[in-house]
C-alpha cells in the first residue's frame, strides 16, 4: 500500500502570500496524483490532477508540479476563500486508493 | 449538471447495519466507477470502496472487507453501500464520488484515476 504524507500539518499564511504545500508517496506513483481541497462542512473539491492539470473552473493561482514522490500545490496569491485543508490522493495504484492526512491552511 | 446525493445516514448501535444510498445524475451512470470516501469526525479522507460502471468488480479497504458491500443499480442510476457490523470506528461522514478513467500511456491501459465529483455526504454514528 502506498502512504502519502503532507506537510506540514498546519500552514500560517496572510492573504496575498504565496502558500506551498508539499506531499510525499512512499513509491513512486508517477504524476498520478490529484489534489483536494476542503472548507468546513464542505464535500472535497478537486483542484488538480495529473499533478499539474488544474480542474475544471479552477483558478490559474492554484498550480501543482512533481512527480515520483515528491509533490507541491503553490497557491500563488492566497484569497479569503482559499483557507481550508488540502488532500493529495495518489492514483497510480489503488485499490487500495490513498490520501495524505491533509495540510490545514489558515489565516496568519 | 453531475449531481450525487446520498441518504441513508443515521445512528446505529454498535453491531447494527445500514445502508447508504447514493443518487446520481448528469451524466451516463452506468459508464462510470464509483467509490466511497468516509471521513471521521475532525479527520482526514479515508477511501472505502469502489465498484465499476458494470458492478461487476469491486474493491474494498483492508478496514471494511467483509463487513461492507458495495453495489449499483444502474437502472435506477443509485450506487448503494451496505455496512454490516458496524463498530464505533466505523462513525463518519460518507461521501460517494464518481471515479475518472484516464489513459495511461506507460501502461497503454486505461485506468481507474481520481475523484471529479462528489456527493454532499451522510453522516453515520455508531454508539450505544
Amino acid at each position: 500500500e502506498i502512504v502519502m504524507t503532507q506537510s506540514p500539518a498546519t500552514l500560517s499564511v496572510s492573504p496575498g502570500e504565496r502558500a506551498t504545500l508539499s506531499c510525499r508517496a512512499s513509491q513512486s506513483v508517477s504524476s498520478n496524483l490529484a489534489w483536494y481541497q476542503q472548507k468546513p462542512g464542505q464535500a472535497p473539491r478537486l483542484l488538480i490532477y495529473g499533478a499539474s492539470t488544474r480542474a475544471t473552473g479552477i483558478p490559474a493561482r492554484f498550480s501543482g508540479s512533481g512527480s515520483g514522490t515528491e509533490f507541491t500545490l503553490t497557491i500563488s496569491s492566497l484569497q479569503s476563500e482559499d483557507f481550508a485543508v488540502y488532500y493529495c490522493q495518489q492514483y497510480n495504484n489503488w485499490p487500495p486508493n490513498s490520501f495524505g492526512q491533509g495540510t490545514k491552511l489558515e489565516i496568519k | 449538471e453531475v449531481q450525487l446525493l446520498e441518504s441513508g445516514g443515521g445512528l446505529v448501535q454498535p453491531g447494527g447495519s445500514l445502508r447508504l444510498s447514493c443518487a446520481a445524475s448528469g451524466f451516463t451512470f452506468s459508464s462510470y466507477a464509483m467509490s466511497w470516501v468516509r471521513q471521521a469526525p475532525g479527520k482526514g479522507l479515508e477511501w472505502v470502496s469502489a465498484i465499476s460502471g458494470s458492478g461487476g468488480s469491486t474493491y474494498y479497504a483492508d478496514s471494511v472487507k467483509g463487513r461492507f458491500t458495495i453495489s449499483r443499480d444502474n437502472s435506477k442510476n443509485t450506487l448503494y453501500l451496505q455496512m454490516n457490523s458496524l463498530r464505533a470506528e466505523d462513525t463518519a461522514v460518507y461521501y460517494c464520488a464518481k471515479v475518472v478513467h484516464y489513459y495511461d500511456i506507460l501502461t497503454g491501459y486505461y485506468k481507474r484515476g481520481w475523484f471529479d465529483y462528489w456527493g454532499q455526504g451522510t453522516l453515520v454514528t455508531v454508539s450505544s
